[in-house]
């Protein structure tokens, strides 16, 4: 069955500190791949997302991510964080099988806890 | 444009009596998500619809939830008789359901269900 994993649950740094989330899945066909943030009394909003083409994608608020296929990897990344940047991070994968369009699978989620 | 509406918010229900939330998607989106939310957890995938179909239901425990979109716009869905397990942020998402931005997921603010 396909998965999706984050390996970190809680991280804490400091502002302007880089930033960097890990996110593999476990599927060896096509894939849409998502970071969604959710901050502190908000609902879910999607950061950026990667359908094809280049690997190396940015979304909003200084956050890009890249897509290594080989290691079924999508890390997000971001060289300085803000205080502002406090919030719960996760990761989702659509597995492009016949049954599947559409649906997302989320990891677990990161909480990032940025500190002044 | 407005967003995805739920409500209610919160909700407060003892074990075996039943509940029902609403969702309200973006106007002219034609795929509905429901998810389960579970503390420490990622979303979970219930049910999506497909305009007023069904396109997958395999995640809802079909004893107890129930989920209908009769006009192909809002959705309700409704637990009963609920369980201390359900216990959960229950979120809406909606999407376009075509063209390139087909697989973006908008998600609702949620409603924090406490089974007590």
């Amino acid at each position: 069955a396909q998965s999706v994993s984050q390996h970190n649950h809680h991280v804490i740094l400091s502002e302007a500190a880089s930033l960097e989330l890990g996110c593999n899945y476990s599927y060896g066909g096509t894939v849409n791949l998502f970071w969604y943030v959710q901050y502190p009394g908000q609902h879910l909003q999607l950061l950026l997302k990667y359908f094809s083409g280049d690997p190396l994608v940015k979304g909003i608020k200084g956050f890009e991510a890249e897509f290594i296929k080989s290691k079924f990897s999508f890390n997000l990344r971001k060289p300085s964080v803000q205080w502002s940047d406090t919030a719960e991070y996760f990761c989702a994968v659509s597995f492009m099988t016949t049954d599947s369009w559409g649906k997302l699978q989320f990891g677990s989620g990161t909480q990032v806890v940025v500190t002044p | 444009e407005a967003g995805v509406a739920q409500s209610p918010r919160y909700k407060i229900i003892e074990k075996r009596q039943s509940v029902a939330f609403w969702c309200n998607p973006i106007s002219g989106h034609a795929t509905l998500y429901w998810y389960q939310q579970i503390l420490g957890q990622g979303p979970k995938l219930l049910i999506q619809f497909q305009n007023n179909g069904v396109v997958d239901d395999s995640q809802l425990p079909k004893d107890r939830f129930s989920a209908e979109r009769l006009k192909g716009v809002d959705s309700t869905l409704k637990i009963q008789p609920a369980k201390l397990e359900d216990s959960a942020v229950y979120l809406c998402a909606s999407s376009p359901g075509w063209g390139d931005r087909g697989y973006e997921q908008y998600f609702g603010p949620g409603t924090r269900l406490t089974v007590t």
